[in-house]
């Protein structure tokens, strides 16, 4: 069964740093195609695509906030980490990680339950 | 940058019968792969996103098959024949020529 799961701070201050932790399990990110990205979904508004990264540690970044992320993978641990720099209240947001895989074009075809991030002083 | 745009942006079916989504992009969706890069997700109330459809056209695993997709270069459609109470929920396109997702479309059941 292939699961992920996202975990971090519920609540932040404005203009602190966010870490959020991608765990997953059931597959590998060293298997050649596959890759993890982060999707935020503000409260009722349409989803957006943050970072992504991939079995040969490539990465993207969205460009609308690239100056702010960073994206890491432990192989070992089966986490990807994403750091979020100088929140804003803007940022308040449900946090999703998912699994792409090329033989499905990089579909995100399995999603984590999501954590909910509110910026808020 | 890639704009996707989705309409209707909501709509009421009665069990039974069809129901049809646009989604049209700024750019062309054919890659210089010849692959198109165009999915169809739902997302039911309280759940998360669910791929239904990727390269346009292909039906993710276990997605029934009242649900269809179609389209070319910048024009998709995702058709449901026969919609069921299952079937409420948000549907959003996504692009991954520049990555993004369309504004989603609400609906529900008469």
């Amino acid at each position: 069964q292939i699961t992920l799961k996202e975990s971090g701070p519920t609540l932040v201050k404005p203009t602190q740093t966010l870490t959020l932790t991608c765990t997953f399990s059931g597959f590998s990110l060293s298997t050649t195609g596959v890759g993890v990205g982060w999707i935020r979904q503000p409260p009722g508004k349409t989803l957006e695509w943050l970072a992504l990264i991939y079995w040969d540690d490539d990465k993207a970044y969205s460009p609308s906030l690239k100056n702010r992320l960073t994206i890491l993978k432990d192989t070992s641990k089966n986490q990807v980490v994403l750091i979020m720099t100088n929140l804003a209240p803007e940022d308040t947001a449900t946090y999703y990680c998912a699994r792409r895989r090329r033989e499905l074009l990089y579909a995100f075809d399995i999603w984590g339950q999501g954590t909910m991030v509110t910026v808020s002083s | 940058d890639i704009v996707m745009t989705q309409t209707p942006l909501s709509l009421s079916v009665t069990p039974g019968q069809p129901a049809s989504i646009s989604c049209k992009s700024s750019q062309s969706l054919l890659h210089s792969d010849g692959r198109t890069y165009l999915y169809w997700y739902l997302q039911k109330p309280g759940q998360v996103p669910q791929l239904l459809i990727y390269e346009v056209s292909n039906r993710f695993s276990g997605v029934p098959d009242r649900f269809s997709g179609s389209g070319s270069g910048t024009d998709f459609t995702l058709k449901i024949s026969r919609v069921e109470a299952e079937d409420v929920g948000v549907y959003y396109c996504m692009q991954n020529i520049q990555l993004g997702f369309g504004p989603g479309t609400k609906m529900d059941i008469k």
